[in-house]
């Protein structure tokens, strides 16, 4: 059953530090997407990836956030330095790739900034 | 550009009777329809989507949707709700001239009550 997994599955930090969150896409995907969930917001989309290319980050903050793919089973979300504000669930999804495809989440990542 | 609305922040249904949330989407080219549901401290889990043929999907869990090009619409029913499916239920529209930016809806409350 495969899955896209991602760690740490929570995460408090406090304001200022480095937080780094990864997601292992399911094998044979080539779009990667990072989102992120807030009751305010809603879901957003930061960035996606096609074939470890960024195709679109306009939904991330560019001065704090970064978003990579070192290698095809890898991707990346950084914020250096975080905020309270950056306090929220954020998921990653990848899908096939295809003209319509469906995208599958992962479980997401709860971070708390203090 | 693309966009979603649902216009219904939360619905109340019996349980054993029909349910109905309501998605309205708005693109340029043709659409792409997608309904995730998404649990308490889980990611978004798919349950159908709408490419093109049959207006009327069937996805999982007994869920189907209806397809309207005139209305714009992609109401998400069932004929018989369960308490299980309480959750937020969200809709999202990818149009094909957009590449695989998917654009979701603010989401919608299910209750099924006992």
């Amino acid at each position: 059953d495969a899955r896209v997994t991602q760690t740490p599955r929570h995460k408090v930090t406090e304001m200022g530090q480095e937080v780094t969150m990864r997601c292992q896409p399911i094998l044979g995907h080539n779009t990667v997407f990072w989102y992120r969930q807030t009751m305010m917001q809603g879901l957003e989309l930061l960035a996606y990836f096609r074939n470890r290319a960024p195709l679109d980050d306009s939904g991330m903050p560019k001065d704090r956030f970064s978003a990579e793919m070192p290698d095809a089973t890898l991707a990346t979300l950084k914020i250096q330095p975080s905020e309270p504000r950056d306090s929220a669930v954020y998921f990653c999804a990848s899908g096939p790739g295809g003209g319509a495809d469906t995208q599958y989440f992962g479980p997401g990542t709860r971070l708390t900034v203090l | 550009a693309q966009s979603v609305a649902q216009p219904e922040d939360q619905v109340n249904v019996a349980e054993g009777n029909p349910l109905t949330v309501k998605c309205t989407y708005s693109v340029s080219g043709n659409p792409y329809l997608f309904w995730y549901v998404q649990y308490p401290n889980r990611g978004l889990q798919f349950l159908l989507k709408y490419i093109t043929g049959d207006n009327l999907v069937k996805g999982s869990y007994g869920f189907e949707a209806e397809f309207n090009k005139s209305q714009t619409s992609f109401h998400l029913k069932k004929p018989s709700a369960l308490v299980s499916d309480s959750a937020l239920y969200f809709c999202a529209v990818r149009d094909d001239n957009y590449g695989q930016n998917f654009v979701f809806g603010p989401g919608t409350r299910l209750s099924v009550l006992p």
